[in-house]
């Protein structure tokens, strides 16, 4: 069945270290979407790509790079310069019906 | 600079009884509002939206409420129940087109406990 894959689930890394998140679709959704939250706070967006090959920075891109190299797959690079990574990551996608985006399971990374 | 607020951090509400979530936004060129349901270490699941067109939108136990002049928005819920026991956040969306096209802006979030 259609939907959103993230993986892992939690992930755990040293300081300094990059680390990339996984995010699959198989919805045939052009549109892909990176947020992360916070304890007490909304989903703050990162980075999206509206199409292959594209994408944009959103509200908090510092520290982190994307990917679009492929319609299903939009990976996330937390490198060392994300201040303050720990954090849980969501993935969505969005097709051209709706503006409803669907998300994934969300990874939950731990930096110490 | 908050956009999208959601002034309540935390709700509890009767089983069977009406639930009211609110949400506030500042910035006009937000057209299209919708309202996600969130548990635990879990992806967030849409739930219910709203146009700019609309003052009113409903999907069985859902309603949610537009007033544009007063830019805000509500989740009515009625009947709750403890199963709808989860964060709820408002999300808005700016005119269609161009590089701000499917760019959501979150509100907070709202806990919403619903006791037997």
């Amino acid at each position: 069945d259609g939907g959103i894959t993230q993986s892992p689930k939690y992930l755990f890394r040293k300081e300094g270290q990059n680390v990339t998140l996984s995010c699959e679709q198989n919805l045939n959704h052009d549109a892909m979407y990176w947020y992360r939250q916070d304890p007490g706070q909304g989903l703050r967006l990162i980075y999206y790509s509206q199409i292959v090959n594209d994408f944009q920075k959103g509200d908090i891109a510092e520290g982190y790079s994307v990917s679009r190299e492929k319609k299903e797959s939009f990976p996330l690079t937390v490198t060392s310069a994300q201040k303050n990574p720990t954090a849980f990551y969501l993935c969505a996608s969005m097709g051209t019906s709706s503006y409803e985006q669907y998300f994934g399971p969300g990874t939950r990374l731990t930096v110490t | 600079d908050q956009q999208v607020k959601q002034n309540s951090p935390s709700l509890s509400v009767q089983e069977g009884r009406i639930s009211i979530l609110n949400c506030d936004y500042t910035n006009s060129m937000f057209d299209y509002f919708l309202w996600y349901k969130k548990y635990p270490a879990e992806g967030p699941t849409f739930l219910i939206s709203i146009s700019s067109i609309k003052d009113k939108n409903e999907d069985g136990r859902f309603t949610v409420f537009l007033n544009k002049s007063a830019k805000h928005l509500s989740l009515h819920i009625v009947p709750s129940q403890p199963g709808d026991s989860a964060v709820y956040f408002c999300a808005a969306l700016p005119s269609a087109g161009g590089t701000s096209y499917g760019k959501l802006t979150f509100g907070q979030g709202t806990i919403l406990t619903v006791h037997p």
